[in-house]
């Protein structure tokens, strides 16, 4: 069976320090790994994806995540927040050649205090 | 520009009534979901669809149905059988088929209360 942790319900931060969300996946396959972005009573926003090669990843608004296979991780970094990160970030994992089912955390709430 | 539309964005029912919920994108894509959406539950899926006229059942349809009529439209009706509707729910869109980049699009989302 398949399945996404966000270790931390809630993440909050002073404004221009820097953060890691945390993701963590199980799967006995193969995986494509993405962080999505919610602003209040909006969809979601794709931030970054990992399909394949370099296990760094870069994505909008500044922010990086790591795809380690070992530990099964996929961290989510930025070295120095603003006020407008605020808001939801989703792991979310989705099977390869399996028909694109999409496993995806409960979510970390950013907050970034001035 | 390209995109997904859902409407309405606010939706007020009553108790026993059926709802729909509107979901046209213009991207191309195959393959269509609906997920719902609960504080501190992250996203579940509730009906997914590869193909036009095919579709199915995700984690929690009980209380759902869905139609794929046209390849750009994906409508979700919430029936009266929902025990508890009041959620928001979120249309979301991604290339299938062959090639998978695994990315999902997703719509602004519609909120629905049941008073």
């Amino acid at each position: 069976a398949q399945s996404v942790t966000q270790l931390d319900s809630q993440v909050p931060v002073f404004e221009e320090a820097p953060v890691e969300l945390r993701c963590n996946y199980s799967s006995s396959v193969s995986v494509y790994l993405f962080w999505y972005v919610q602003y209040p009573n909006q969809g979601l926003q794709l931030l970054l994806k990992y399909l394949s090669g370099s296990t760094l990843v870069k994505g909008i608004n500044g922010f990086e995540a790591e795809f380690n296979k070992s530990q099964t991780s996929f961290h989510l970094r930025k070295p120095s927040v603003h006020i407008s990160d605020t808001a939801e970030y989703f792991c979310a994992v989705s099977l390869l050649n399996t028909g694109n089912q999409f496993y995806f955390g409960t979510g970390t709430s950013l907050t970034v205090i001035p | 520009d390209g995109g997904i539309t859902q409407s309405p964005k606010y939706l007020f029912r009553k108790e026993g009534q059926n709802v729909t919920l509107s979901c046209e994108q213009n991207l191309n894509h195959d393959a269509m979901y609906w997920y719902r959406q609960d504080p501190g539950q992250g996203l579940r899926l509730i009906y997914y669809s590869q193909i036009v006229n095919d579709f199915q059942k995700g984690d929690i349809a009980e209380g759902y149905s869905v139609s794929r009529e046209k390849k750009e439209s994906f409508p979700l009706t919430v029936t009266s059988a929902q025990k508890n509707p009041t959620a928001f729910y979120l249309c979301a869109s991604s290339i299938a088929g062959g090639y998978n980049t695994g990315e999902l699009f997703f719509g602004e989302g519609s909120r629905l209360t049941v008073l």
